[in-house]
């Protein structure tokens, strides 16, 4: 079963543009991780934000955590060509601390 | 530092024949796990290694999918006999320890199955 559901399914945008993608789940959670994979490639991690956190910034990177309203948003500002990927959400269940991923939102930044 | 390492990176089988994936984790890595992901889908865990022992695998089909891994090292994961459902991407991934110091998984590249 899947506890994050990433939104939108697909993103394009222009390279320069912000790109925003948001991620609901369902259960209580410990932490919940934003991880990226290229295509054809492994899944490369961004980003862990905590339950009892709010924000968290890691270079283009702005992730922000609602726990009432269940739901994560990961900002990328200032997009490039690179950063073209699909973004999944991986939330832990409560209490099981092992991550269940999202289907992810494909992110195309157009040069 | 070396990555995750996986192999073969590409393995295309008829169905009920047998297949193998190899992954070695990051030195020093306790918690090993395995994934499959299918196309357009998000990884979905296996099973999940504390050193040898076999700590959660609940979702990995046991009347075909069978894991090992000797010394706490490296793994292997077989399916006996593939079916074309089984095409899909298995991932490996390993952290130091999982449990309440929660710690963030490095994934290989994967290695992508196709059934035929």
């Amino acid at each position: 079963s899947q506890q994050g559901e990433e939104d939108p399914q697909a993103l394009s945008i222009q390279e320069g543009e912000n790109a925003t993608m948001n991620c609901s789940y369902k259960t209580s959670i410990n932490n919940l991780q934003w991880y990226r994979q290229n295509s054809g490639r492994g899944l490369v991690h961004l980003i862990l934000i905590r339950s009892n956190e709010r924000e968290k910034h890691s270079g283009r990177l702005r992730v922000t955590l609602d726990t009432s309203k269940k739901s994560s948003s990961l900002l990328i500002t200032a997009s490039r060509a690179a950063d073209t990927a699909s973004y999944f959400c991986a939330t832990d269940e409560g209490g099981s601390y092992i991550p269940t991923f999202g289907r992810g939102t494909s992110l195309i930044v157009h040069p | 530092e070396a990555g995750v390492v996986q192999s073969p990176r590409y393995k295309i089988i008829e169905k009920k024949q047998p297949v193998a994936f190899w992954c070695n984790p990051i030195s020093g890595h306790n918690t090993l796990y395995w994934y499959r992901q299918n196309l357009g889908q998000g990884p979905e865990l296996l099973i999940r290694y504390e050193n040898e022992e076999a700590v959660d695998d609940s979702q990995l089909p046991k009347d075909r999918f069978s894991a090992e891994r000797l010394k706490g090292v490296d793994s292997t994961l077989k399916i006996q006999p593939a079916e074309l459902g089984d095409s899909a991407v298995y991932l490996c991934a390993s952290s130091l320890e999982s449990g309440r110091a929660r710690e963030t998984q490095y994934f290989g590249p994967g290695t992508r199955l196709l059934v035929l």
